[in-house]
């Protein structure tokens, strides 16, 4: 079936240095698009990205990702994490497929550490 | 303003009573969704709703059953209550379409006891 993988469940990292949460997924389906929602703590999930063209890098508020279909790919990067970037980062994607559901990943927590 | 209302926030009831979450948008979306999120498990869907009186299950609809009337109101409805359904539900509403953005609300955070 479709689905969404985010391999680490928590990510700590020192406030200033990069950071990458991987995403990768699995679908039949041709045409898809990709979203990056952050939540956080104690708040609604809210897009930070969103693409559905291969290999175009999508930027917003310093984070960027590039859907990569050839290795089933769309990793959020950010050059120098900051303090306030510590939450919850969902990968999610929708399919052609007519139905307009968010296949979700369980989610990756992101802590800054200063 | 463009938002999406959840009510109650936050609601504690007892094993087999009946529990009745709304949810409002303003922004005359045609789909609206109810999720469940616990810890470790992500976003879970559990119904889809593509328009008033037109919904379809996601992937954990049973105990639950869902209502929409107006295309701006979608109800989620425990009967019956059980403590395996503490969570937290978050409504969310989109234009219909699957490059849509979708608009969460605030959630409302479930103890059954």
């Amino acid at each position: 079936g479709d689905s969404v993988t985010q391999t680490e469940g928590l990510v700590t990292v020192t406030e200033g240095l990069p950071v990458k949460l991987n995403c990768t997924y699995q679908t039949t389906y041709l045409t898809i698009a990709f979203f990056w929602y952050v939540q956080y703590l104690n708040e609604a999930p809210q897009v930070l990205l969103k693409s559905s063209t291969d290999n175009k890098r999508t930027e917003h508020q310093g984070f960027h990702a590039t859907l990569h279909k050839s290795s089933s790919s769309f990793h959020l990067q950010k050059s120098s994490a900051q303090l306030s970037d510590s939450a919850l980062y969902y990968c999610a994607l929708t399919l052609s497929s007519g139905s307009w559901q968010l296949i979700f990943g369980s989610g990756t927590q992101l802590t800054v550490m200063p | 303003d463009m938002k999406v209302t959840q009510m109650p926030r936050y609601l504690i009831k007892r094993m087999g009573e009946n529990v009745l979450l709304e949810c409002g948008q303003d922004m005359s979306h045609e789909t609206m969704y109810w999720y469940r999120q616990d810890p470790g498990l992500g976003l879970q869907l559990i119904y889809i709703s593509y328009d008033v009186d037109s919904n379809s299950e996601g992937d954990i609809p049973k105990g639950y059953r869902v209502s929409r009337k107006k295309r701006e109101h979608f109800s989620l409805i425990l009967d019956s209550a059980k403590t395996n359904q503490t969570s937290v539900y978050f409504c969310a509403s989109s234009y219909w379409g699957n490059y849509a953005e979708q608009f969460f609300g605030p959630g409302t955070r479930l103890t059954v006891l």
